[in-house]
């Protein structure tokens, strides 16, 4: 079977760097993508890394290692809006290159 | 560009009921996904379209729940002889192919409360 972990809960001070990590296990590994979700709210897409390496989006960027099965989500000068969940989510052939989601990182901000 | 548009937004049922959310992806987007989502929990992958074809189901998925999307176009999610398991958030995404196929699109989801 396949898993994905990342912390339940993470919190930083605004301004700050963040990193949020996200390990996995699974067979045919093909992509691994990032999500965000407010309260209430919708996902939406923040990245996705099928190689290794750094991807950069912003303030957003995120790292893969497919030999270390591991993945993060680094958040650059955070923003009280930046209070929201983050999901790591992973296309495998485990799933049928259906996206399987980890349970979700709950970061919160403070002045 | 409109988004991902759901409805009904909330749902409250009694057991045994049966129940219809629709989906209207963006309109040009080929590819179609319905998961469900519970407090604390991250999407669960329930189907897919490409077009009007369902291409994948969940294994876990009880034979209860059937989707249709006709033309390709807009997409229903049916939940037949509802139980208090089934609620649950409901949320509807959509993509394009090809080198965009990995950012999907939510909508804001259709809440069913099962009672």
């Amino acid at each position: 079977g396949q898993s994905l972990e990342q912390p339940s809960e993470v919190t930083a001070v605004e301004g700050a760097i963040v990193q949020i990590n996200c390990t996995y296990q699974t067979s045919g590994f093909y992509g691994l993508s990032w999500y965000q979700q407010h309260d209430g709210g919708a996902p939406t897409f923040l990245s996705y890394n099928a190689l290794d390496g750094l991807e950069e989006t912003g303030r957003f960027s995120s790292f893969l290692s497919r030999s270390d099965s591991y993945g993060y989500l680094l958040l650059q000068e955070l923003q009280m809006k930046d209070s929201a969940s983050y999901f790591c989510a992973v296309r495998s052939l485990d799933s049928n290159y259906q996206l399987i989601w980890g349970a979700g990182t709950k970061l919160i901000i403070k002045p | 560009d409109t988004g991902v548009s759901q409805d009904p937004r909330h749902k409250i049922t009694k057991r045994g009921q049966n129940v219809t959310f629709r989906c209207d992806p963006i309109s040009e987007h080929n590819r179609l996904y319905w998961y469900r989502q519970t407090l604390g929990q991250g999407p669960e992958f329930l189907t897919y379209f490409q077009n009007e074809a369902q291409l994948e189901k969940s294994r876990l998925l009880s034979d209860r729940f059937s989707a249709e999307r006709p033309k390709g176009s807009f997409s229903t999610l049916e939940i037949q002889r509802t139980e208090q398991g089934d609620s649950a958030m409901y949320l509807c995404a959509s993509s394009l192919g090809g080198d965009s196929a990995e950012k999907l699109f939510f909508g804001s989801g259709t809440q069913l409360s099962v009672l």
